[in-house]
């Protein structure tokens, strides 16, 4: 069964400081992965994926995910954060099938 | 364009209600997805419609009934809700349930609240 770890529901950065969000995977197959942001009272947007290919994966807003299968991880990071990523963010993973396996969400906050 | 639309934004409904929550997309999508969301919790997967016929029904109670009429437009049928099921309520679609093709793309929800 898949099951997803987001570590820390809270990460605190200073506005230019570095993003990194931890997520680690579990799974029987190869995993398709993906990070979501959510703003308060919004719907989740899609940040990135990985599904086969460059374990590198860029996405929007300046966020990068790197899968690494030896340590079951594909943590999220931002060189320079901004006031503006200050959200809610979830891993999830999928396989074949059709239901998502979301983490319990990290919260990041961004102090001036 | 990636957009999934719901309406409404926002439901009050009472218990003895019958109401109905729609969503909309555009982007040729075939499977489509109910989602329920507590307050600082993940996504609660409820229901996948994949090709339009229900393929996944995650033990919702019968209060919730799901219809897809086409390949477009979702929409869940409430009728006597509980105060428990005040929530936000995510719409999402995906351009195949599942696989390299099954990121799935989410709409802004429906903050409900039953009195």
């Amino acid at each position: 069964a898949q099951s997803v770890t987001q570590l820390g529901s809270h990460v605190s950065v200073s506005e230019g400081a570095l993003v990194l969000l931890r997520c680690n995977y579990s799974s029987s197959v190869p995993p398709y992965l993906f990070w979501y942001v959510q703003y308060p009272n919004q719907g989740l947007q899609l940040l990135l994926k990985y599904t086969t290919g460059a374990t590198l994966v860029k996405g929007i807003n300046g966020f990068e995910a790197e899968f690494k299968k030896s340590e079951t991880s594909f943590h999220l990071t931002k060189p320079s954060a901004h006031m503006s990523d200050a959200a809610e963010y979830f891993c999830a993973s999928g396989t074949g099938f059709q239901k998502l396996v979301f983490g319990t969400g990290t919260r990041l906050l961004v102090s001036p | 364009d990636t957009e999934v639309t719901q309406t409404p934004k926002h439901l009050v409904m009472g218990m003895t209600n019958k109401k109905s929550l729609k969503c909309e997309q555009h982007m040729g999508h075939r499977a489509m997805y109910w989602y329920k969301q507590k307050a600082k919790k993940p996504p609660e997967l409820m229901f996948v419609y994949s090709y339009e016929k229900l393929s996944i029904n995650e033990s919702v109670p019968s209060r919730f009934s799901p219809e897809c009429p086409n390949s477009s437009l979702l929409n869940l049928h409430l009728h006597a809700l509980q105060p428990e099921d005040s929530a936000l309520y995510l719409c999402a679609s995906s351009e195949r349930p599942g696989g390299e093709m099954g990121e799935q793309y989410f709409g802004p929800g429906t903050r409900l609240t039953v009195t």
